[in-house]
């Protein structure tokens, strides 16, 4: 079974400041995914990762695979970007997926 | 408009009085799945399906079943529901099994067992 831890736990930035959240796993992947989940709850799918670099707007997520780590990062970040951010891997072999356990973000106007 | 739905979106029963949470989607998907997510745990998968007729473990099943006889359809049957079953659950799907084109959540259905 795949590991999945992500760092930050909870950050607070100052709306403008450039984010980064941190996913690593144990066991090699296909693919990583990241989510958003918003204050009420909803889940949004934000990228799905195999290699290199994806953007979206200001959301850009890169992931290396040798290093097993991804990052989420969003420039210019704004209050309306307040959510919890989550990464998922599948485990190896079969199409259970593991998540990591979020990383509460809370930006400041 | 593509999307999951879950009913109910709130729940308060008792133990032991059989309960079936239902998930549909309208977009034709071949992956379906069931996570429940507690404070401090984050999400964790219940049951997922392939496809109409294949569905397999997550890694927390024990209390749950499920069933997938259309494909549109994948409802989560609590037999008899617990109090540590208290949770937030999410279905989702997506068109196949590795997410290649991302998940699509329904809204939630917050249970409580007392």
């Amino acid at each position: 079974k795949n590991e999945v831890e992500q760092s930050p736990q909870n950050l607070t930035a100052q709306e403008g400041e450039f984010i980064t959240i941190n996913c690593s796993y144990s066991v090699g992947i296909s693919a990583l995914h990241w989510l958003q989940q918003h204050p009420g709850g909803g889940i949004v799918s934000l990228f799905m990762l195999s290699s290199g670099k994806k953007k979206h707007g200001r959301l850009i997520a890169t992931i290396n695979i040798q290093e097993k780590h991804s990052s989420l990062h969003i420039t210019a970040s704004h209050p309306r970007d307040s959510a919890v951010y989550i990464c998922a891997v599948p485990d190896f072999g079969n199409e259970k997926l593991t998540f990591g356990t979020g990383t509460r973000l809370t930006i400041i106007p | 408009e593509a999307q999951v739905t879950q009913n109910p979106r709130y729940l308060i029963t008792v133990t032991g009085k059989k309960l079936t949470v239902t998930c549909s989607q309208n977009m034709n998907h071949e992956y379906m799945s069931w996570y429940r997510q507690d404070p401090g745990l984050g999400l964790r998968q219940i049951y997922y399906s392939m496809n109409v007729e294949v569905t397999d473990k997550g890694d927390v099943p024990e209390g749950y079943k499920v069933s997938r006889k259309e494909k549109r359809n994948f409802p989560l049957i609590l037999e008899s529901p617990s109090p540590n079953q208290t949770s937030l659950y999410f279905c989702a799907s997506s068109l196949e099994s590795r997410g290649r084109y991302g998940y699509t959540f329904g809204s939630g259905t917050r249970l409580t067992v007392v």
